[in-house]
């Protein structure tokens, strides 16, 4: 069945320091939520890519989507305490009404 | 707004018991979905509904039963409950299957032993 993996599973990072979490799909995607997740606390929606090679930015995150399709990624910059949590992206896979999460980066940033 | 009201917050249930774990929204959405977060996991979906009156399975439905009965609640039942089922569940909704963001409950954690 379909996977949608992400890279890597947990990453430390300075304050201020760069991240960055990698999405996979071994099919091609309709289109790729992304969310995430306090320690804690349940999963909030961030974005939603549609069209191939699309780039949308929210303040210091920048979200891509793949030119084929099958993966995308979420840079932060200059990471900060508040970062902190799990992201994830998801696949809505159009047609079945099944959601396809990935198994999530969880990310940790140290003062 | 409330939103996604998840009960109970926390349970603990002895193997072979009966539960139900309860959703209720009050956005009028028609998609709902429940999901079970295992660490290293991520987030698996057990069962969804894509409108009132109709359900379907997820990835991992066996051990489980919903029903969708009207719009606002979505109720995910263990008809008998094992081990395996320790899990964190959360229950979330979307205006729409497939196209438009899910929101998500604050969570039931629930320990089978």
């Amino acid at each position: 069945g379909q996977q949608v993996m992400q890279i890597p599973q947990y990453q430390h990072v300075q304050e201020g320091e760069d991240f960055t979490t990698y999405c996979n799909s071994s099919t091609t995607l309709s289109n790729i939520q992304w969310y995430k997740q306090r320690p804690g606390g349940h999963p909030v929606f961030l974005i939603q890519l549609v069209k191939s090679g699309e780039v949308k930015k929210q303040k210091r995150l920048t979200f891509q989507f793949g030119e084929a399709k099958k993966n995308s990624s979420l840079h932060i910059t200059a990471t900060q305490t508040t970062d902190v949590g799990t992201y994830f992206c998801a696949d809505p896979s159009s047609g079945t009404y099944k959601y396809i999460f990935g198994t999530g980066t969880r990310l940790k940033v140290l003062a | 707004t409330a939103g996604i009201t998840q009960a109970p917050t926390s349970q603990i249930l002895a193997a072979g018991r009966s539960m139900t774990l309860r959703c209720t929204q009050d956005m009028r959405h028609n998609a709902m979905y429940w999901y079970r977060q295992d660490l290293g996991l991520g987030l698996r979906l057990i069962h969804y509904s894509n409108t009132a009156g109709t359900t379907g399975k997820g990835e991992v439905p066996d051990g489980y039963s919903v029903s969708r009965a009207n719009t606002d609640d979505f109720p995910l039942t263990l008809a008998s409950a094992v081990p395996s089922q320790t899990s964190v569940y959360f229950c979330a909704s979307s205006v729409l299957a497939n196209h438009n963001e899910q929101f998500f409950g604050p969570g039931t954690r629930l320990t089978v032993l």
